[in-house]
């Protein structure tokens, strides 16, 4: 079966660095999405790896090994407004969207 | 209208009754999916569509209808709605094979 894995809550504090990971196995890979989900919201796309390596984005950054099966997805500066829930996605070989169930991530002053 | 707009964004139903939940978008794109929410176990796919007049099954089907009319209108309808049906409810839409969607602000349904 097609599974994605991610914790289900994270703590970190204002101005730190906090990094979510993500691991999964579906039938195929055309690409890891990640998404952010404030509270009461729709989910937004933040990031998107098809190859392996890093891709930043000012203070959001995400990696991808595919031999793993793995990314994370780093956040730098952590703000109060990034308490969210991020949630991580693969597109797979028939081009659907795997979801996790998605980080709660929850931002201390 | 911008982006992609869904209706009604809360509803309280009775069990067995017919509910239609609205979803227009105006960004031209091909495909628009139906997901469900729930707590802890994220975003189940209900029913897609790749391209207009076309639709498909996706992982939590039973219990639900869509249909694909035109680009812009993809509605989501419970024949006769159950109280596993109380989730919260949301439209997407992509241009192409890609997984970067586009999502309506959500329907919260409660079925009593």
């Amino acid at each position: 079966g097609q599974n994605i894995d991610q914790p289900t809550e994270m703590t970190a504090t204002e101005g730190a660095i906090v990094q979510i990971n993500c691991t999964y196995q579906t039938s195929g890979f055309n690409g890891l999405f990640w998404y952010q989900q404030h509270a009461g919201e729709a989910p937004t796309f933040l990031s998107y790896n098809v190859l392996d390596g890093l891709e930043e984005k000012g203070r959001f950054s995400s990696f991808l090994s595919r031999s793993k099966g793995y990314s994370y997805l780093l956040l730098k500066e952590l703000q109060m407004k990034d308490s969210a829930s991020y949630l991580c996605a693969v597109l797979d070989s028939n081009y659907q969207l795997i979801w996790g169930a998605g980080t709660k991530l929850i931002i201390k002053p | 209208i911008a982006g992609i707009t869904q209706a009604p964004t809360s509803q309280i139903l009775a069990a067995g009754r017919r509910m239609t939940l609205r979803c227009t978008q105006d960004m031209r794109h091909n495909a628009m999916y139906w997901y469900r929410q729930d707590l802890g176990l994220g975003l189940r796919l209900i029913h897609y569509s790749n391209t207009a007049g076309t639709t498909g099954k996706g992982e939590v089907p039973d219990g639900y209808s869509v249909s694909r009319a035109n680009t812009d209108d993809f509605p989501l309808t419970l024949a006769s709605a159950v109280p596993s049906q109380t989730s919260v409810y949301f439209c997407a839409s992509t241009q192409g094979n890609t997984g970067e969607l586009f999502f309506g602000e959500g329907s919260r349904l409660t079925v009593l």
